[in-house]
């Protein structure tokens, strides 16, 4: 079975701080994606890679950046945390169907 | 841009009713399309995909159809049970090579016993 884990499922976070959301996958896959989701929004997508050390702008990159040094491992990394990124972080992977992770609650108070 | 609807946004059935989710999307031009389930506060978990040559996929009591001409997709769910609700997504990807999809906003199911 396909396993993608984020590193936490509940995270509170002050203004300003800067946070990193890890996200790893088991299964080799080059592309990984990282999603934001929210009530009224739906998915939305951040950022995504489809190789090591390679990123490409979704459809909201502002205020996000993302690291990904190996395959398996794909970081997103919001440089200033501000109140209008708390949200429902989701990470995916695979080469067809996309694999979920659990996702990540934020709250940035 | 490409756009992805759902409707209804929420329905509720009896248990052992039949039924149909509807997704719709504005560029005919997809790859492929996958239906998600969601569970409260959880990730999301692939239902079935359909690719653009295909007309349907089936995966025991879930079977999903694709008119890519009308821009068009159902997901039938046979036999409901209380254990079906969650919310239902669809999502079209539009090209082979970076696997972005573009997402609906979500059928929320109420199957009640």
């Amino acid at each position: 079975d396909v396993k993608v884990t984020q590193s936490s499922r509940y995270l509170v976070k002050r203004t300003g701080e800067k946070v990193f959301l890890e996200c790893v996958q088991d299964m080799d896959h080059e592309n990984m994606f990282w999603y934001r989701q929210d009530p009224g929004l739906g998915l939305r997508l951040i950022y995504f890679s489809y190789d090591v050390k390679m990123k490409e702008k979704g459809d909201i990159p502002e205020g996000y950046s993302v690291s990904r040094e190996k395959k398996e491992r794909f970081s997103l990394i919001l440089e200033s945390a501000s109140t209008n990124q708390t949200s429902m972080y989701l990470c995916a992977s695979g080469p067809r169907t996309q694999y979920f992770g659990p996702g990540t609650r934020l709250l940035v108070l | 841009k490409q756009e992805v609807t759902q409707i209804p946004a929420a329905l509720s059935v009896p248990e052992g009713e039949n039924l149909v989710l509807n997704c719709s999307f504005t560029d005919s031009a997809i790859y492929n399309l996958q239906w998600f389930r969601q569970d409260p506060g959880k990730g999301l978990t692939s239902l079935l995909l359909i690719q653009s040559s295909q007309r349907e996929q089936t995966s025991g009591r879930l079977n999903a159809s694709l008119d890519k001409s009308s821009g068009r997709s159902t997901l039938y769910i046979a036999a409901s049970q209380p254990g079906d609700s969650a919310t239902y997504l669809c999502a079209v990807r539009e090209s082979s090579n970076t696997g972005k999809l573009i997402f609906g906003q979500g059928t929320t199911l109420q199957v009640k016993p």
